[in-house]
């Protein structure tokens, strides 16, 4: 069966340093990759997704990156986080099926940001 | 471009009472529409989905049917548990999209 790893769960941090988030997903191959934001008290918002080994599309622009090294690999990372940043950021995959999304995402348990 | 409404929460109900979220959306074409659920602290899982019109989702006692003449999908739980309790999200997705596009997200809180 297929699971999805995101780390860490919970991460604080101060305004002006670096961060990484990574993800994992087993048990499938050639995924969709996505990265998600969910600000306290709002919606989600899509950051990055990918459908294949170096390819990142970005949604919002932002002082945000992703990268793909590994086709289950997919990492979220910035070089000097601002108090913005704070919120709840999700991984998720979907499989790819003759290009097309199925639509139904599978979401790791999130990791907590909070930037102070 | 595609979007979806939900109604804004936060909702509070008693055991066994009666819910509905309501959720409507525009696209294009025929879009997929789904309902997931995040129980604190953890991140959303799938808990229904309709692929065209008429169809019915269900699952753990939820239902929710895609109506095109309305373009709506509203949620419904004839008698809800304290373990209902979690925020719920409707979403659409369009063939030959990777993205689902997400609502805002209701919170609902059920009291014993």
């Amino acid at each position: 069966s297929q699971t999805i790893h995101q780390w860490p769960a919970t991460l604080v941090q101060p305004v002006g340093s670096p961060l990484s988030l990574e993800c994992t997903v087993e048990g499938t191959s050639n995924p969709n990759l996505y990265w998600y934001r969910q600000a306290a008290g709002r919606g989600l918002q899509l950051l990055f997704y990918s459908v294949g080994i170096g390819q990142i599309s970005s949604e919002v622009p932002q002082n945000l990156s992703a990268s793909r090294p590994q086709d289950r690999q997919f990492i979220l990372s910035s070089k000097k986080l601002l108090l913005s940043d704070s919120g709840f950021y999700l991984c998720a995959w979907s499989p790819r099926t003759s290009g097309t999304n199925t639509g139904e995402l599978f979401f790791g348990e999130g990791s907590r940001l909070t930037v102070l | 471009g595609n979007s979806v409404t939900q109604m804004e929460g936060p909702v509070t109900l008693s055991e066994e009472a009666f819910l509905t979220i309501n959720c409507t959306y525009t696209a294009t074409g025929y879009p997929s529409l789904f309902w997931y659920v995040q129980y604190p602290g953890e991140g959303l899982q799938l808990l229904l989905k309709a692929t065209k019109a008429d169809d019915k989702g269900s699952n753990k006692g939820f239902e929710a049917t895609y109506r095109k003449e309305t373009t709506s999908f509203h949620l419904e739980k004839g008698s809800v548990q304290v373990s209902d309790s979690a925020v719920y999200f409707c979403a659409l997705n369009q063939v030959n999209d990777y993205k689902l596009s997400f609502g805002a997200g209701t919170t609902v809180t059920v009291r014993a």
